[in-house]
């Protein structure tokens, strides 16, 4: 199993730009979401979705879009890059249920300038 | 805002010795999470323990949990070199519905075990 996996592990965006951090997963897992992790912020969550088709709002939404067509799959994208944005990010899955523990991705590092 | 918050900021031991990271947390949970992150990698989840359990234990990892003083701790026991990472804890707030998966994360404690 490859577990969580995320494209690409770097970019650099000019601000403006869009682009999309993809997100797969491998387990069937139901819940997937999105985290942003600053140096002394922790990890922030962005968005979440609990089933194809279903997404909510985390902590911190704004400047960001997710979309769930697969259970499998869950890009985030960023509509017009700020250099507010630049962080680290990491997609996260479970099996879903109160307290299930998540797995995550290794990141993707983007740097907006 | 952050649910969980970690103390010390910052930890270094030497291997063999034992090293506690604590938690505090500001609203009732459903359950506790410790994770571990390695440089440049993604976060790895060691251990949960239930806001009805006092303490779990897994291999040399001791978690604690006082509902009560809203706080847990971590002790890793006869610390090795390859324990150096960052370690975070993370609240589970089981409001039913949507909730479920969301975890709240603190700022983590970097731990250093020196050989």
């Amino acid at each position: 199993n490859a577990g969580v996996t995320q494209t690409p592990k770097f970019q650099v965006l000019k601000t403006g730009q869009s682009m999309t951090l993809q997100c797969a997963q491998d387990m069937n897992h139901e819940y997937m979401s999105w985290y942003r992790q600053d140096p002394g912020m922790g990890l922030r969550l962005i968005h979440y979705s609990v089933g194809a088709g279903i997404t909510d709002q985390g902590e911190v939404p704004n400047g960001y879009n997710v979309s769930r067509s697969t259970t499998e799959d869950f890009p985030l994208r960023l509509l017009s890059a700020a250099p507010s944005q630049t962080s680290v990010y990491f997609c996260a899955s479970s099996y879903g249920g109160p307290g299930l523990p998540l797995h995550f991705g290794n990141g993707t590092r983007l740097t907006v300038t | 805002s952050q649910q969980g918050e970690e103390d010390p900021q910052a930890l270094s031991i030497q291997e063999g010795e034992n090293a506690t990271m604590n938690c505090s947390y500001k609203t009732s949970i459903n359950n506790l999470q410790w994770y571990r992150q390695n440089s440049g990698r993604g976060l790895v989840h060691l251990i949960l323990i239930r806001s009805n359990e006092r303490e779990k234990h897994s291999g040399r990892l001791r978690v604690t949990l006082d509902t009560s003083k809203k706080s847990s701790s971590l002790l890793i026991t006869a610390s090795r070199a390859a324990d150096t990472a960052s370690y975070f804890c993370a609240t589970g707030n089981d409001a039913g519905g949507t909730s479920y998966g969301k975890l709240t994360f603190g700022q983590g404690t970097i731990l250093t075990v020196h050989p």
